[in-house]
């Protein structure tokens, strides 16, 4: 697609529930981000794919987190048994080049705004 | 340790007119990039510029230029011109051969208001 797709834009969730958010990269990029945006701060990492495999999963804060890309391309982060303090914006970013390389622009997508009641 | 600084909360601008937003950083790396990225209230994270630590001259995208202080470790967005679709979320960001595979790291960001 032309751009990063990020769905649901808004989800609402019952304290304990499980939610998927999904993410949609640039078709053919190699590197897929997720983020944690809360209220008031800049994105914090969370984990990082390259392809299929997840290099990184150190940002995520605890083991109800769980990220897959399966095929290499779509992408859904798992929040089980969410918690208030889980409500923030979750954002997809993807890049297709890999690793540090200077200017390894990621581009974003608009984001999952995730509030827990 | 805090990687990116944006001490600036929030700026206000008057339309037509520059503004500054201010960034440092803190790395150890000598081999590093620096990105602002602007964020409207719809969410999307949009990239501005980029700068290279081995870059000799400021980069510069239209209306967006980097000062960029290596001394100092500073690396301020200058928006000349100011429009009123400027006002967002500006964030600083910066990814250093440290970073875990290209990984960014973010500013708390400034808040931009341009005014008629």
């Amino acid at each position: 697609g032309a751009g990063v797709s990020q769905s649901p834009r808004y989800k609402v969730a019952k304290r304990g529930q499980d939610v998927a958010l999904r993410c949609d990269p640039i078709s053919g990029h190699v590197s897929l981000f997720w983020y944690q945006q809360a209220l008031g701060q800049g994105p914090e990492f969370l984990t990082y794919f390259q392809n299929e495999a997840q290099l990184d999963k150190s940002g995520l804060p605890s083991d109800r987190f769980f990220a897959e890309r399966p095929e290499g391309s779509v992408s859904t982060l798992k929040i089980q048994r969410t918690q208030q303090e889980d409500s923030a914006v979750y954002l997809c970013a993807s890049s297709s080049r890999q690793g540090f390389s200077g200017a390894n622009v990621l581009t974003f997508g608009a984001g999952s705004r995730l509030t827990v009641l | 340790a805090q990687k990116i600084t944006q001490t600036q909360p929030g700026m206000f601008v008057q339309e037509k007119e520059a503004v500054t937003l201010d960034c440092t950083y803190d790395t150890s790396d000598p081999s590093y990039g620096l990105f602002w990225y602007k964020q409207p209230s719809s969410g999307e994270m949009i990239f501005l510029i980029y700068q290279g630590s081995y870059d000799q001259q400021n980069a510069t995208e239209g209306r967006y230029s980097l000062n960029f202080q290596k001394a100092r470790k500073s690396a301020n967005l200058v928006i000349s011109a100011s429009q009123l679709g400027d006002s967002a979320m500006y964030f600083c960001a910066m990814n250093d051969r440290g970073s875990t595979l290209g990984r960014l790291y973010f500013g708390r960001g400034t808040q931009l208001t341009v005014w008629p």
